[in-house]
């Protein structure tokens, strides 16, 4: 079993859309979560970055994390064609030996079509 | 400012051949790691490197090894091409190594293809 999965998608949606993405995860050591955009043969554009549980928005972009469950969910409001990508979830343990790793999921492909 | 530079940006070798890939952190920023992402998945932890010692280490054979120079620039280099080493390399820098202020930022990558 992996220790971060990922719906690899694809995922369609029309432009305008509420986008749901998550992420599932084994490892209870992870206290930092990250979202990442990748726009094809680039390299991964830091999104959204949270500290345990709980929200947090940045324009568009909502991202929650649910430790008890753990469970990561990123929301795109308004989607537009430009959204379009792939989206990574990443997460990482707080120090000890793993120190910044960070452990990717498959990542999500994203379609909006306008 | 300028962000994580990555070169070359795309690269051809033949099995069995070796390859240096190199990576300037953003300025001020003293961690880089490197990161392995073959097709359809996400990236794989390779190495980090925080003021110039080794902190961390993926499951990869011995063939990869990395350094950190005085100016936080880093190579990665993979000796004995196999064909399976075909993906894009990732550098990412960040602060610190671990705990806050570790957001990861990461370069336009590597293409390696390995013929």
């Amino acid at each position: 079993q992996k220790e971060v999965e990922q719906d690899p998608g694809p995922l369609s949606v029309p432009e305008g859309a509420i986008v749901s993405l998550n992420c599932t995860y084994s490892n209870s050591a992870f206290q930092y979560f990250m979202w990442y955009r990748q726009y094809s043969r680039k390299g991964p554009e830091l999104l959204m970055y949270t500290y345990s549980s709980g929200n947090k928005e940045d324009g568009r972009f909502t991202a929650q994390v649910d430790k008890s469950s753990k469970y990561i969910s990123l929301f795109i409001r308004d989607s537009q064609p430009s959204d379009s990508a792939t989206y990574l979830c990443a997460m990482s343990e707080a120090g000890g030996t793993s120190y910044g790793k960070l452990t990717f999921g498959q990542g999500t492909i994203l379609t909006v079509h306008p | 400012d300028a962000g994580v530079t990555q070169s070359p940006t795309h690269l051809i070798k033949t099995r069995g051949q070796h390859v240096t890939l190199r990576c300037s952190p953003i300025s001020g920023h003293k961690s880089v790691s490197w990161y392995q992402q073959v097709l359809g998945q996400g990236p794989q932890f390779i190495f980090q490197y925080y003021e110039k010692e080794e902190r961390g280490r993926g499951n990869f054979p011995d063939r990869f090894s990395a350094r950190q120079f005085p100016n936080y620039s880093s190579e990665l280099n993979v000796n004995a091409l196999l064909l399976g080493d075909s993906a894009l390399y990732l550098c990412a820098s960040s602060f610190r190594s671990w705990g806050m202020n570790t957001e990861a930022f990461f370069g336009q990558g590597t293409r390696l293809t390995v013929v």
